[in-house]
């Protein structure tokens, strides 16, 4: 069972901090990696997708992907009430899977004015 | 462009009865998905479709769920009978393709089920 775990959280930032969320995955032949953020009652939007070792940064969100450690990470920078949301991990598995997607529980944040 | 459409966004029913979901992907998208969602926890891959084929239902529960995707487009999820644990959000999701690399998926609004 190709698992991925998130920081439990929840999380709490002020306004204006950054929020630094983390996951890891244990399929060491996945090869691309998703955030989706959820608000609640609502369904989960995509907000970044990283492919290669490395930064990829998208206004003030940055991902960050280190495969031999099986770590994948989301960076908000200048973080805004309107941020707050679970965000959800996502790993998506390799072809004797399927390319199966596999989600994290995923961890709540809010961000205090 | 428009998104991933589901039908109906809620759905109340006893245990035992039946319930359809719908779902209308991105137009040209060739591979669907239906999760389950159940509150506080990541969406569960049921089953995915390439094209009108199904690719992995390995986490359906055969014995009350069915899917089936018409002509490659629409599909249709059916959970028959109804158990109080499927009370959950059904999300559909589409992507152009599958493959180890990119083909990200968008997810449409999805329906809440609640099963008393």
């Amino acid at each position: 069972q190709k698992e991925v775990e998130q920081n439990s959280g929840p999380l709490s930032v002020p306004e204006g901090a950054i929020a630094s969320l983390n996951c890891t995955y244990s399929d060491r032949g996945s090869q691309s990696f998703f955030w989706y953020r959820q608000y609640s009652g609502k369904s989960p939007e995509l907000i970044m997708s990283i492919y290669s070792n490395g930064d990829k940064e998208d206004g003030r969100f940055t991902a960050q992907l280190n495969k031999a450690s099986q770590y994948v990470s989301l960076l908000i920078r200048d973080s805004q009430p309107s941020d707050s949301a679970t965000y959800l991990c996502a790993v998506k598995g390799s072809r004797g899977s399927n390319y199966k997607l596999t989600f994290g529980k995923g961890t709540l944040l809010t961000v205090n004015p | 462009e428009a998104g991933v459409a589901q039908s109906p966004r809620y759905k109340i029913i006893e245990k035992r009865q039946s319930v359809a979901f719908w779902c209308n992907p991105i137009s040209g998208h060739a591979t669907l998905y239906w999760y389950q969602q159940i509150l506080g926890q990541g969406p569960k891959l049921l089953i995915q479709f390439q094209n009108n084929g199904v690719v992995d239902d390995s986490q359906l529960p055969k014995d009350r769920f069915s899917a089936e995707r018409l002509k490659g487009v629409d599909s249709t999820l059916k959970i028959q009978p109804a158990k109080l644990e499927d009370s959950a959000v059904y999300l559909c999701a589409s992507s152009p393709d599958r493959d180890s690399v990119g083909y990200e998926q968008y997810f449409g609004p999805g329906t809440r089920l609640t099963v008393t």
